[in-house]
Parts: structure tokens; sequence; C-alpha cells
């Protein structure tokens, strides 16, 4: 069965700092990989989407960049984290075919940024 | 622009009185509707797909249903272990899911 992990599960941090979360995947290979954060109170917003290695969709313009070294592993990173950058981040996943966009998420990052 | 309202925000429930979590969408060109339950501080887990106006999925008390304009998730004789957030999201075929803000559902015992 396919599993995903996110680490670190919580994570405090001063403003300007740098920002590397990691996702990976088990049990399956060439996945669709997502990053999203989620706001309290609020929907998810989708980030960033990978159809393979080095491929990065960029959904939105903020501080954050994405990065897929590897098949199965994904990560969110940033130069100079904002308070604005506070949230909860998700990384999911999809089997790359076009009639199977179900999505499953792994257990999620706290950030907060003081 | 392409919309999910979920409604209402916050439900409160006897343990074992049914209701409903309503799901309105403006998704041009809607190729699937998801509904996922995510617990406090935890990711959303995935509960259903719905394709076509019309379609109805089960498991145990929860029960989707999907029309040409929402989708409602029936919950059977809820128990408290059903408390959580249940999100529904559109999906129309580019990579976005769109997500609605959710419904915080509490059931008591």
């Amino acid at each position: 069965s396919q599993t995903i992990h996110q680490w670190p599960a919580t994570l405090v941090q001063p403003v300007g700092s740098p920002l590397s979360l990691e996702c990976t995947v088990e049990g399956t290979s060439n996945p669709n990989l997502y990053w999203y954060r989620q706001a309290a109170g609020r929907g998810l917003q989708l980030l960033f989407y990978s159809v393979g290695i080095g491929q990065i969709s960029s959904e939105v313009p903020q501080n954050l960049s994405a990065s897929r070294p590897q098949d199965r592993q994904f990560i969110l990173s940033s130069k100079k984290l904002l308070l604005s950058d506070s949230g909860f981040y998700l990384c999911a996943w999809s089997v790359r075919q076009v009639s199977q966009e179900t999505q499953y998420f792994g257990p999620g990052t706290r950030l907060l940024v003081l | 622009e392409d919309q999910v309202t979920q409604s209402p925000e916050a439900l409160r429930l006897q343990e074992g009185e049914s209701s409903s979590l309503n799901c309105s969408y403006t998704v041009s060109g809607l190729r699937g509707l998801f509904w996922y339950r995510q617990d406090p501080g935890k990711g959303p887990e995935f509960l259903f797909t719905l394709y076509s106006a019309g379609e109805e999925k089960e498991k145990e008390r929860l029960k989707a249903t999907l029309t040409k304009k929402e989708s409602f998730l029936h919950i059977t004789a809820p128990k408290p272990e059903d408390s959580a957030t249940y999100l529904c999201a559109g999906y129309t075929g580019r990579r976005a899911l769109t997500f609605g803000s959710g419904t915080r559902l509490q059931v008591q015992p």
C-alpha cells in the first residue's frame, strides 16, 4: 500500500530564516505530487505541483519554492520566511492517469513563523 | 472563477441525529467531486469521488450524492467518532482541486 510521509510535524521559525519541508511517498512510482497550504478556517490552497523529477509548476506567486530531486521526494523551501508563511502545509500525491485524480494527503507540517 | 461553497460552516448534532452537509459548486467542466474528512492537526483523509450527476456512494454511516449543482454528504445516526471537518473539492481536469472551506461537525454523546 502507498504511504506518504512529511517532516517535520511541527516547526517554529523566526522571520527571515530559511525553510525546508520534506515529503516522500512510498509504494508507488511516477506519482503527481502537490504542496498545499491551509490557513486556519480556510480551504486548501495549491502552492506547487509536479508531474516528474525536476518538473515544478507554481500556482501562486510567493516567497516559497519547490523541488523534486527524486521521483518520490518533494521539497518545499524558502530563503527567508515571512510572518504570512505561517500555516499548515500539506503534501499530496495522485496516480499519474487522467482518470485517477484522487489526491491522497500526508499528515502535514504545522509552521509557525515568529 | 471556479468556486466551491460548503454549508453550514459548523454543525452540532446529538448522537443518532441524522443530517446532511452541503457542497455547492460553480466549477466549469467539473470532472469529479471529492469528499475528505479532516481531524484536527491531521491531513485530509479521502472518503469519496463522484463523477456524474445522480451518482451515490456509501461508506458506513456516510452517503455522498451529486447533482448538477451541488453535492450532499448524508450522515445517518452519527456517532461521536464522526466528529471532524468535512471538506469537498471540485476537479476540472487541470491540476488544482478547488476546495471549500469545510464543515466542522461535532457529534455529542
